[in-house]
């Protein structure tokens, strides 16, 4: 068993939906990642967690350390917002990090 | 925020050549960077940390002596795949610890060989 699940593998929303991402995980975390790849390959840093909640313009990051999940939303999504975004765990200070296979996010106008 | 800068963008070389890869820590200092292989569809792999100063830690089945890493500065952090064959064709892309702001990665290097 993964140690990271992501879900949906892949999500085509039309603009303006919320939208949700999840990711459970098996073990114990010390962070939480949430992560950004463009078309283009780049990633970017959106969230970093280990307890609660972080809002970030339409971006809203939730964690449940006891449940062990994580979960991503986008309000008012905008096709500009489709990308690959990945959950990771850090298990440790300056440990790698684990990664969950992506999701796929397609907004359509 | 935390930047890292990598280059080349995009390279394509010829079979037999060797390719060097650079990332820099242009507003922190990465004392440790990760080097990441992804191939089409596929999520990051991690192919070795590298620590300013010391030796890279490579994963498990990566040739060390295919893919040298370097690490002089705290700032900067190369690698180079060497007598580069087709299979290496890879997207190459690098991650620094950068304190308070997580990790940051670099925009990614697309390597083809000809």
């Amino acid at each position: 068993k993964n140690e990271v699940e992501q879900s949906p593998q892949n999500l085509t929303a039309q603009e303006g939906e919320f939208i949700t991402i999840n990711c459970s995980y098996s073990v114990g975390i010390s962070a939480l990642h949430w992560l950004q790849q463009h078309p283009g390959g780049g990633i970017v840093s959106l969230f970093m967690l280990s307890s609660g909640k972080k809002k970030h313009g339409r971006l809203i990051a939730t964690i449940n350390i006891q449940e062990k999940h994580s979960s991503l939303h986008i309000t008012a999504s905008h096709p500009r917002d489709s990308a690959v975004y990945i959950c990771a765990l850090n298990r440790g200070y300056g440990n790698k990090l684990v990664f969950g296979a992506g999701t796929i996010l397609r907004v359509k106008s | 925020g935390a930047v890292v800068s990598q280059h080349p963008s995009r390279v394509i070389c010829k079979s037999g050549t060797s390719v060097k890869i650079e990332c820099r820590s242009l507003d922190f200092q990465a004392t440790t960077m990760f080097w990441y292989r992804q191939f089409p569809k596929k999520s990051l792999m991690l192919m070795a940390t590298s620590n300013e100063g010391s030796k890279a830690t490579y994963e498990q089945g990566v040739e060390k002596d295919k893919f040298l890493i370097n690490h002089a500065s705290l700032t900067l952090s190369t690698l180079t795949v060497t007598s580069a064959h087709p299979e290496d064709s890879s997207f190459y892309i690098c991650s620094a610890r950068a304190g308070n702001y997580g990790y940051t990665f670099g925009s990614g290097t697309r390597l083809t060989v000809v």
